[in-house]
């Protein structure tokens, strides 16, 4: 069935460093893909998303594209902060899941100053 | 708006007591409606989804139960709480193929 697997955490930079998280999924058909942010006690907040083969989402310093050749949706981000510390979980959904979501088991990041 | 309300933010249950928590969602009328468990360090688990008031739909077999009594409210039981109920509840909507969360419920089961 369709899935989502992303790199395993927990994940710290330095303030300023490049952020790679990497997200490969398995989907028949053409699903939409997502990155969402969950910051410490809250709920989740959609970041970026992308429904079709090689769009780009970017949404506040972070992009993704999505690869239908390598099936990756990885995220990324020239300089992090610390107020970029949270949980990010990728998720794709469309018509073969029944627009239902699949995420991804998240992945922890730590930015120190 | 999409707002989404979960009652109570924070809970501390003990062990065999009932729950009841409770989501309501503003906006668009007759939402698809889900519950999420997140366990400590782990991801997402889907429980519930409703796409109407009293349809039910659930992904995985356990203590806990859902109804929709009204088009916009969401309701997730336990008659019985166990520990490993404990963890962090999150009600969403989907508006066309995005989904929209609450700010979450905090259980504790002792």
């Amino acid at each position: 069935g369709d899935s989502v697997t992303q790199m395993e955490g927990p994940v710290t930079l330095s303030e300023e460093a490049f952020l790679t998280i990497n997200c490969t999924y398995t989907a028949t058909g053409y699903p939409s893909l997502f990155w969402y942010v969950q910051y410490p006690g809250e709920g989740l907040q959609l970041l970026l998303k992308a429904t079709k083969a090689d769009d780009k989402g970017s949404n506040k310093g972070f992009e993704a594209t999505y690869r239908k050749e390598t099936t990756s949706f990885h995220l990324e981000k020239g300089s992090v902060q610390v107020s970029d510390s949270a949980v990010y979980f990728c998720a794709l959904s469309g018509p073969n899941t029944g627009n239902q979501f699949y995420f991804g088991t998240g992945t922890s990041l730590t930015v120190i100053p | 708006s999409q707002t989404i309300h979960q009652w109570p933010a924070t809970l501390v249950q003990p062990v065999g007591s009932p729950l009841s928590l409770e989501c309501t969602v503003e906006g668009t009328s007759n939402p698809n409606l889900y519950w999420y468990r997140q366990a400590a360090g782990r991801g997402l688990q889907l429980l519930f989804y409703s796409v109407g008031i009293g349809q039910i739909s659930s992904e995985v077999p356990q203590n806990l139960s859902a109804s929709r009594p009204q088009d916009r409210q969401f309701i997730l039981s336990s008659k019985k709480l166990l520990l490993s109920d404990s963890g962090f509840y999150l009600c969403a909507r989907q508006v066309y193929n995005e989904q929209f969360f609450g700010p979450g419920t905090r259980l504790t089961v002792l």
